[in-house]
This record gives structure tokens, sequence and C-alpha cells, in this order.
């Protein structure tokens, strides 16, 4: 079966351009993270949605990030505004369930440039 | 708040040969998951192994190992026979399963050269 895809998979944006990225998450699955990974960086957590619910956005580091998943399956990043600073990979991961442990399955990311 | 601290941001080993990568991580938490993922050039991350913090046993995958002392709050990864296949970075992260959320919170990774 098909994995967690994003696209897409490399952006360069000029400073004060919107973006949007996708994520299109495994079937089926419930829960949905948004990371962003800075160059030489860990994965950071912005945001997490339970179907369409976004029941974190903790970590969205300004109110320019936004993230939607209405239907409860694709999931859009969007930053407006984008700044030198938002350069980073930008990781999608979904899981099956809400028990104690669903492992997180990783999209490829997308690599956002901003000029 | 919790933390993961890994102290060692590149090592190297000779294929074939046995590795292992440090971690470190603070929390109050009584139960918790700690896992290693890898993400190779290509940038996907894949989990490697995953330890639950009420097991005392440790976890082992084929050649992967860890070593889980839980009162040290100490998580390592054991490589054995390492491959070229290897080589990657290497993070290590930590979940707390209460709650709604499951967010991963990430150390900064390790680099790992596996040279023939």
């Amino acid at each position: 079966g098909a994995g967690v895809s994003q696209s897409p998979r490399y952006k360069v944006a000029k400073r004060g351009q919107d973006v949007a990225l996708r994520c299109d998450p495994i079937s089926g699955h419930v829960s949905l993270f948004w990371y962003q990974q800075a160059l030489g960086q860990g994965p950071e957590f912005l945001t997490y949605f339970q179907n369409e619910a976004q029941l974190d956005k903790s970590g969205l580091p300004s109110d320019r990030f936004f993230a939607e998943r209405p239907e409860g399956s694709v999931s859009t990043l969007k930053i407006q505004r984008t700044q030198q600073e938002d350069s980073a990979v930008y990781l999608c991961a979904s899981s099956f369930g809400l028990g104690n442990y669903n492992e997180q399955f990783f999209g490829p990311g997308t690599r956002l440039t901003v000029l | 708040a919790q933390t993961v601290t890994q102290s060692q941001p590149e090592m190297s080993v000779q294929e074939a040969e046995t590795v292992t990568l440090s971690c470190t991580y603070d929390t109050s938490e009584n139960n918790y998951y700690l896992f290693w993922y890898k993400q190779p050039p290509s940038r996907q991350m894949i989990l490697v192994i995953r330890q639950e913090a009420y097991k005392q046993q440790n976890a082992t995958e084929n050649r992967f190992s860890v070593n889980f002392q839980k009162a040290a709050k100490s998580f390592s990864l054991k490589i054995s026979d390492s491959q070229l296949g290897d080589t990657a970075m290497y993070f290590c992260a930590f979940m707390k399963p209460a709650g709604n959320n499951r967010k991963l919170i990430w150390g900064l990774g390790t680099s790992l050269a596996v040279n023939p």
C-alpha cells in the first residue's frame, strides 16, 4: 500500500510569498502530525490532527502558519508571508489510531527554501 | 517539559563492527515510549526500534538493540555488524502516551557513517 506522500517535494519561495504544503496520509489513519526540521536539527512538532479536528497547534511558530484537514484525510500546511527563517524541511506523519501506541509513519518531506 | 539529548553529533564505524549511539532524556513521567529513528540521505524517516518505559527488558530488532536505563534516563542504541546501508542520521525521540496528542519530542540527531 501507499505510504505517506507529500507535495511538492521542493519549494522555493521569495520572501513574502505564501506557500501551501500538502500531505496525503495513509488511508484510514486517524492521526496526522506536522513537524518542522531545520537544517542540521531534529524535527520539531508543529501541529496535530485527530480526524478533522486540530487538537494541538502549540508548535506553530507564528500566526503566519496555518494548517487544516477539512475532511479528515488530506492536510495542508500554509505559510503566509514567508520569511527566511521558515526555510526547513516540513515532515508529515500519520498514525492509525489513538491507543497507547501507534507508530507514526513519515512522508518524504517538503524542503522549503525562502530566498 | 520533556527534553531529549544526543551528545554525539557525528560518529563513524567500520563495516561489520559494532557502534553505540547515546541518548539521554529528561521527564517526570513514569510511563512513556522511547524511539530510535533513522533518516537516510533520502530523508524518509524510518522507525528503527521502540521501547516502552514500563518494560524492563531491552528491545531488540535484528542487528539493533537498546540499553534502556530508566533510573539514569538513558537510552542508547547498539548497531551490531554495521552495514553500509546503516549510514544515516539517527534520532532519539520521546513520546508521552497520555492525553490526545502523541507528538514526538526529538533529539538533535547523530550522523553515523559506516566505512567500507
